[in-house]
């Protein structure tokens, strides 16, 4: 199975900030590589699939990049709602669809 | 709109059995993969299980294989999860979730999730 690493597990961010969650596979998923939002007491909602495809309806400060097995979620200009747990996920080697441990971003 | 409602989950000794359901609306349950996911707190999702729309079972998680059963009823547009001989481990919020795929093919992720149910095993 392909495990995903996210880091950091959690940051401190204030609005307007540049903010940076790293994903690592432990094998290659080329571009298989998604991301989720999470919201306490809701269900994951997809950000991003295919390492840099914006779900219809997701802000354009949100972004991803890849470089080698490593993928980056990037959100420029951090706003209020973004305060949120954040999950990388790879669809490559499946089953299982794996996902990271999370990342969440608080409110310095 | 499109929706999935799970149901079905609670608090269980380990050993028993549950089995969770997932009502679909909102679009052609038949044209979709779908899948069983859980969520203990504190932590990640975890895939458990997933059927394609023909019904294959795509897989499942390793720990749960022999244990749990997915299952579909196209009429009914519901997806099942027969759990048997639950662990304290099996704890957690289960999700059901569509498997969606771009126009491509080649790119697929989860959406929407359910609002999950809450699956306790405990003594």
């Amino acid at each position: 199975d392909i495990q995903m690493t996210q880091s950091p597990s959690s940051l401190s961010a204030s609005i307007g900030d540049r903010v940076t969650i790293t994903c690592r596979a432990s094998d290659r998923i080329y571009s298989y590589l998604n991301w989720y939002q999470q919201k306490p007491g809701k269900a994951p909602k997809v950000l991003i699939y295919a390492t840099s495809n914006l779900q219809p309806g997701v802000p354009s400060r949100f972004s991803g990049s890849k470089s080698g097995t490593d993928f980056t979620l990037t959100i420029s200009n951090l706003q209020p709602e973004d305060f949120a747990t954040y999950y990388c996920q790879q669809t490559y080697n499946t089953p299982p669809w794996t996902f990271g441990q999370g990342t969440k971003v608080e409110m310095k | 709109q499109v929706q999935l409602v799970e149901s079905g989950g609670g608090v269980v000794q380990p050993g028993r059995s549950l089995r969770l359901s997932c009502a679909a609306s909102g679009f052609t349950f038949s044209d979709y993969g779908m899948h069983w996911l859980r969520q203990a707190p504190g932590r990640g999702p975890e895939w458990v299980s997933g059927v394609w729309n023909d019904g294959h079972v795509e897989g499942y998680l390793e720990s749960v294989r022999g244990r749990f059963t997915i299952s579909r009823d196209k009429s009914k547009n519901v997806l099942y999860l027969q759990m048997n001989s639950l662990r304290a481990e099996d704890t957690a919020l289960y999700y059901c979730a569509r498997e969606t795929k771009a126009v491509s093919g080649t790119w697929n992720w989860f959406d929407p999730w359910g609002q999950g149910t809450q699956v306790i095993v405990s003594s």
